[in-house]
């Protein structure tokens, strides 16, 4: 089955910029969602396809793809972005989603 | 405003169907442009895909659950469904249904419910 693979855990100081992986392999052909999670909450959508942004998501929160791998960037990251941060995907024919198996944001 | 809510039992046996439902509010279930979904989180795990549905009942499930899934949509009541099927204590997560834009991304959460597996 597919797989999405991101870090465990990114560690920053406040104002210091946040990066988080996403690699898989149809990667190339599909695009990348990322969502955050707080403790007790549901998802909130960040970024979709790739690197749009949506409505009401502060524009520190950004998304690139290269190849394989995507990444999720938080710049100036404010202590309310600690949270734990999740990719998703779809399989290569686009007929099943995938999520990562997220990665926990500690802001120091 | 949409607004998505889940129910259901909050315990299930092991070996029974776990049945929840998804109310949708402030929008119509029929909308061409959204599928409906559920995502469930096992305790301190990751998320997981578990399927969605379009109004017509065209459905997509995940390949690892497939044989015990079914969901399906009452366009009546603005409503859709999950049946898990042979449920084990691996089932125990919150389980949360979602708006899927046009198959790719899900922008609308209900908070979730939580299910436990257990006799």
């Amino acid at each position: 089955s597919y797989e999405l693979t991101q870090p465990p855990s990114v560690s920053v100081s406040p104002g210091q910029t946040a990066r988080i992986t996403c690699s898989g392999d149809a990667l190339p052909k599909q695009y990348a969602y990322w969502y955050q999670q707080k403790p007790g909450q549901a998802p909130v959508l960040v970024i979709y396809k790739d690197s749009e942004r949506p409505s009401g998501i502060p524009e520190r929160f950004s998304g690139s793809s290269s190849g394989t791998t995507v990444t999720l960037t938080i710049s100036g990251v404010q202590p309310e972005d600690e949270a734990d941060y999740y990719c998703q995907s779809a399989d290569s024919s686009g007929t099943y989603k995938v999520f990562g198996g997220g990665t926990k944001l500690t802001v120091l | 405003q949409l607004q998505l809510q889940e129910s259901g039992p909050g315990l299930v046996k092991p070996s029974e169907t776990l049945s929840l439902t998804c109310t949708v509010s402030g929008g119509s279930i029929s909308s061409r442009s959204y599928y409906w979904g559920w995502i469930r989180q096992p305790p301190g795990k990751g998320l997981e895909w578990i399927g969605i549905i379009y109004y017509s009942g065209s459905t997509y499930y995940n390949p690892s659950l497939k044989s015990r899934v079914t969901i399906s949509v009452d366009t009546s009541q603005n409503q859709f469904s999950l049946k898990l099927s042979s449920v084990t204590a691996a089932d125990t997560a919150v389980y949360y249904c979602a708006r899927d834009l046009a198959r790719e991304l899900m922008d609308v959460w209900g908070k979730g419910t939580t299910v436990t597996v257990s006799s």
